[in-house]
């Protein structure tokens, strides 16, 4: 019962380096979603993608790029990190329409 | 807009005392409520959801009734426990989508004590 996996689990990177967050969910879900926590502002959407082939932009988009690669994988991009880019990461999946998230268990990322 | 707001944390209670944690919203619409739970070291997880108004959602002995007058959805257990320990999140769907996409309020920690 994998769920939802992310990889890596830690990450630090220097101002202005990229790297990309993966993302794998075997539940056959249609929808996927990457959040930041960040203290004191819960969960923020970054971007999200409906279902295979398609990506929309959640409420903090800038600055990060996502690919949905096939139905089971969504990557996120960061193409020059910055140290407010410092925060936890959490991919997530669901089905279509309003019902119940799964999500991973996070990415910690560190800017310096 | 959208959105949605917590009592400020951290709570630290004793076991078996009688937990409540404020939510409230503002959402156009008929949104559908949630509470997710963080264990340390752990993504979120589903605790309760209710999708209409005066339902009663539960799990392991939380409850939280959506109170579409009050623009509520507290979550209360009667008994906490050590293993309760965690950081809860009320969030919200909106109606309107068609996405699962959450508005999450900003967290509250949770410390029981033993």
């Amino acid at each position: 019962n994998a769920g939802v996996t992310q990889t890596p689990k830690f990450q630090v990177l220097k101002t202005g380096q990229s790297m990309t967050l993966q993302c794998a969910q075997d539940m056959n879900h249609n929808s996927m979603y990457w959040y930041r926590q960040d203290p004191g502002m819960g969960l923020r959407l970054i971007y999200y993608s409906a279902s295979e082939g398609t990506t929309d932009k959640g409420e903090v988009p800038n600055g990060y790029n996502v690919s949905r690669l096939n139905k089971r994988e969504f990557s996120l991009r960061l193409e020059s990190a910055a140290p407010s880019q410092t925060s936890v990461y959490f991919c997530a999946s669901s089905k279509t329409g309003v019902t119940e998230a799964f999500f991973g268990q996070g990415t910690r990322l560190t800017v310096v | 807009g959208n959105s949605v707001t917590q009592m400020e944390g951290p709570v630290t209670l004793s076991e078996e005392a009688f937990l409540t944690i404020n939510c409230t919203y503002t959402a156009t619409g008929y949104p559908s409520l949630f509470w997710y739970v963080q264990y340390p070291g752990e993504g979120l997880q589903l605790l309760l959801k209710a999708t209409k108004a005066d339902d009663k959602g539960s799990n392991k002995g939380f409850e939280a009734t959506y109170r579409k007058e009050t623009t509520s959805f507290h979550l209360e257990k009667g008994s906490v426990q050590v293993s309760d320990s965690a950081v809860y999140f009320c969030a919200l769907i909106l109606g309107s989508s068609n996405t699962g996409k959450l508005i999450f309020g900003q967290g509250t920690t949770l410390q029981v004590k033993p």
